[in-house]
């Protein structure tokens, strides 16, 4: 089963507002990762957080880690027409070896 | 130069054919994979190989079979193809040994099988 699951599914938001995006996982990990994907192309890495941290910024992105309660947030601040994609986490854990396990995403709409 | 690329983007072939997806990386990675996306987008491992040598091998039917003749490319041999195959597969990289480490993606291949 997926070690990953993001939520909402799907979320539509108007240009300038922001988007927040969860997601829970079930093992231990070494890191949490969020991964961006247009339509039709590959998945290209946003931010990776480390098991012993708990918040992290890069540009408009913020993520925070609980791993008590084994979940991320990725926040995008200031939403543009251009964030409109996928978003998935992903975690690598200790058990699966250097694996990265997906999962199922959030399709982001930000409407101009 | 693109990081991991994949070839064919598109494939599209009849029910119980035998194709093959190549992937190659320049980022002198020792880590490859195999992903399979299906049309709910979600992303399965398939693979995984770490210096020419398999390291993670999903339950993916045996009619799948990842050859890697060097640690740069990681290529996917698909024989009697079936109407359910037909998803995107993405290869990625990795380094390992190093535990916080990012995957590179390829742009992917969408294959369908009519």
């Amino acid at each position: 089963s997926q070690q990953g699951e993001e939520d909402p599914q799907a979320l539509s938001i108007q240009e300038g507002e922001n988007a927040t995006m969860n997601c829970s996982y079930k093992t231990s990990i070494n890191n949490l990762q969020w991964y961006r994907q247009n339509s039709g192309r590959g998945l290209v890495h946003l931010i990776l957080i480390r098991s012993n941290e708990r918040e992290k910024h890069s540009g408009r992105l913020r993520v925070t880690l609980d791993t008590s309660k084994k979940s991320s947030s990725l926040l995008i601040t200031a939403s543009r027409a251009a964030d409109t994609a996928s978003y998935f986490c992903a975690t690598d854990a200790p058990n699966y070896g250097q694996n990265f396990v997906f999962g199922p995403g959030t399709r982001l709409s930000v409407l101009p | 130069d693109t990081a991991v690329s994949q070839t064919p983007k598109y494939l599209v072939t009849q029910m119980g054919n035998d194709k093959s997806i190549k992937c190659e990386q320049n980022l002198g990675h020792d880590t490859m994979y195999w992903y399979k996306q299906d049309s709910k987008k979600f992303l399965k491992i398939m693979f995984s190989y770490n210096n020419k040598e398999l390291i993670i091998n999903e339950t993916v039917p045996n009619r799948f079979s990842p050859k890697s003749p060097d640690k740069a490319h990681l290529n996917l041999h698909i024989n009697s193809l079936e109407l359910g195959d037909s998803a995107v597969y993405f290869c990625a990289s990795s380094r390992p040994g190093q535990v916080n480490t990012e995957a590179f993606f390829g742009q992917g291949t969408r294959l369908t099988v009519v």
